[in-house]
């Protein structure tokens, strides 16, 4: 089972409001990361979470505020977005973050707009 | 700094050829992962095949192998027999350490029915 799960698929919210992503996995990864797409771009690294603790930070915006309640969980708040944040939020996990292999599995995203 | 180039924005290939996507990558490191994935419209970021630098041998999965030359910098995915869902934009990753994955800017593979 190589599952990871996000929802909403789809979310749209207003500059003013705060909403959540949320991601889980149960395959026992010990790694989660979130990703940022933009149209017919690369998905680019936004955060890192390894054995539960935020290990890398790609120099987000403080209006994005990720937290790892536990291993399976990953959440995304978002608050006092813009437009120009409206992308495709994937999130991935990996069973070993200290294997240089490690390999990424992805979820199916969350399309975001921001009105 | 790591980078990975697809040269190809787009592809295209008729129902049950054979296609290669090309991929480069610039590194010093000498120890690294590298990867293929595919997004289909449904948007997921799904793994087709992977191969350690250290490895020799090409990695194959099924219809999908690769042409890994280190020394070039050269990861080329090679599709044979294609089918229709394997249209998708295709990402080549390129991974020198824990967590670090970076990808190309993608190639758009349209299959001609």
């Amino acid at each position: 089972d190589t599952e990871v799960t996000q929802t909403p698929k789809h979310l749209v919210m207003g500059m003013t409001n705060k909403k959540s992503l949320k991601c889980e996995q149960h395959m026992g990864h010990r790694a989660m990361y979130w990703y940022k797409q933009k149209a017919k771009k690369p998905p680019e690294l936004m955060f890192v979470y390894s054995y539960e603790k935020l290990s890398i930070n790609e120099s987000v915006p403080s209006r994005f505020s990720p937290e790892c309640p536990n291993s399976s969980l990953l959440n995304l708040h978002l608050h006092a977005l813009q437009p120009e944040d409206s992308a495709l939020y994937l999130c991935a996990s990996s069973q070993d973050p200290g294997r240089r292999t490690d390999t990424q599995y992805f979820g199916p995203g969350t399309r975001l707009t921001v009105l | 700094a790591q980078t990975v180039t697809q040269s190809q924005p787009e592809m295209s290939v008729q129902e049950a050829e054979t296609v290669t996507l090309s991929c480069t990558y610039d590194t010093s490191e000498s120890d690294y992962y590298l990867f293929w994935y595919k997004q289909p419209p449904s948007r997921q970021m799904i793994l087709v095949i992977r191969q350690e630098a250290y490895k020799q041998q090409n990695a194959t999965e099924n219809r999908f192998s690769v042409n890994f030359q280190k020394a070039a910098k050269s990861f080329s995915l090679k599709i044979s027999d294609s089918q229709l869902g394997d249209a998708a934009m295709y990402f080549c990753g390129f991974q020198w350490g824990a967590q670090k994955l970076v990808f190309g800017q993608g190639t758009r593979l349209t299959i001609n029915p």
